[in-house]
């Protein structure tokens, strides 16, 4: 299957800095990437989807503000955590999928983060 | 919005023997995808298996196999011949193929499984 990656696959940030997680699609075009949101034992929680080239699309009761996310090419999104705090912490996971309708998604590794 | 319902927040099987996980969910769409993934210790979520809706054959790949019921909107999955690295939290999800929601996955809470030896 297709290879997505994560980084940083964790990190450590001060309260009210900013932090930056890419995900990469190493070998398909990615049209259409995922952000999720994981706490500890429950389950994912899809915080936005974007689209190559479009603003993205976030959930209700998600901060876009606060949760900057950029997907400027095929192969690339970023999630940025502005102002970080605390209660930010958590494991954050994006998946990719390609065109198409019937086409797969696949799944990063996930990138933990904790807010000090 | 769909709903994906797992009600069994924890399961546990002998090593070697058969564990049926159960999903329900609930659409008033007819061209969808279920799938049920894995996601170990390490948290990378893994594909175990994939139905369309539109097949009345339950789908398999060696150990797993899914009973779809799509009347009764449920698609269980049975782990036969269990195996340690089976352990893992299992989740359900549906995949709408139409409309806005295009490709977005609604996952279920979780069945963490537990494999004994």
């Amino acid at each position: 299957g297709a290879v997505v990656s994560q980084h940083p696959s964790r990190v450590i940030c001060k309260s009210g800095t900013s932090v930056k997680i890419e995900c990469r699609s190493l070998d398909f075009q990615a049209t259409t990437m995922f952000w999720y949101r994981q706490f500890p034992k429950q389950s994912l929680m899809l915080m936005a989807t974007s689209n190559e080239g479009s603003k993205a699309t976030y959930e209700q009761g998600v901060e876009k503000d606060k949760f900057l996310i950029n997907h400027a090419s095929l192969t690339l999104s970023t999630l940025t955590v502005t102002s970080a705090h605390p209660e930010d912490s958590s494991f954050y996971i994006c998946s990719a999928r390609g065109a198409g309708s019937l086409v797969e998604q696949y799944f990063g590794p996930g990138t933990r983060l904790t807010v000090t | 919005a769909q709903t994906v319902t797992q009600s069994q927040p924890e399961m546990s099987v002998q090593e070697a023997e058969t564990v049926t996980l159960s999903c329900t969910y609930d659409t008033s769409e007819s061209d969808y995808y279920l799938f049920w993934y894995k996601q170990p210790p390490s948290r990378q979520m893994i594909l175990v298996i994939r139905q369309e809706a539109y097949k009345q054959q339950n789908a398999t790949e060696n150990r797993f196999s899914v009973n779809f019921q799509k009347a009764a909107k449920s698609f269980s999955l049975k782990i036969s011949d269990s195996q340690l690295g089976d352990a893992a939290m299992y989740f359900c999800a549906y995949r709408s193929n139409r409309g806005s929601t295009l490709g977005r996955l609604y996952f279920g809470r979780g069945t963490q499984l537990t494999v004994w030896p």
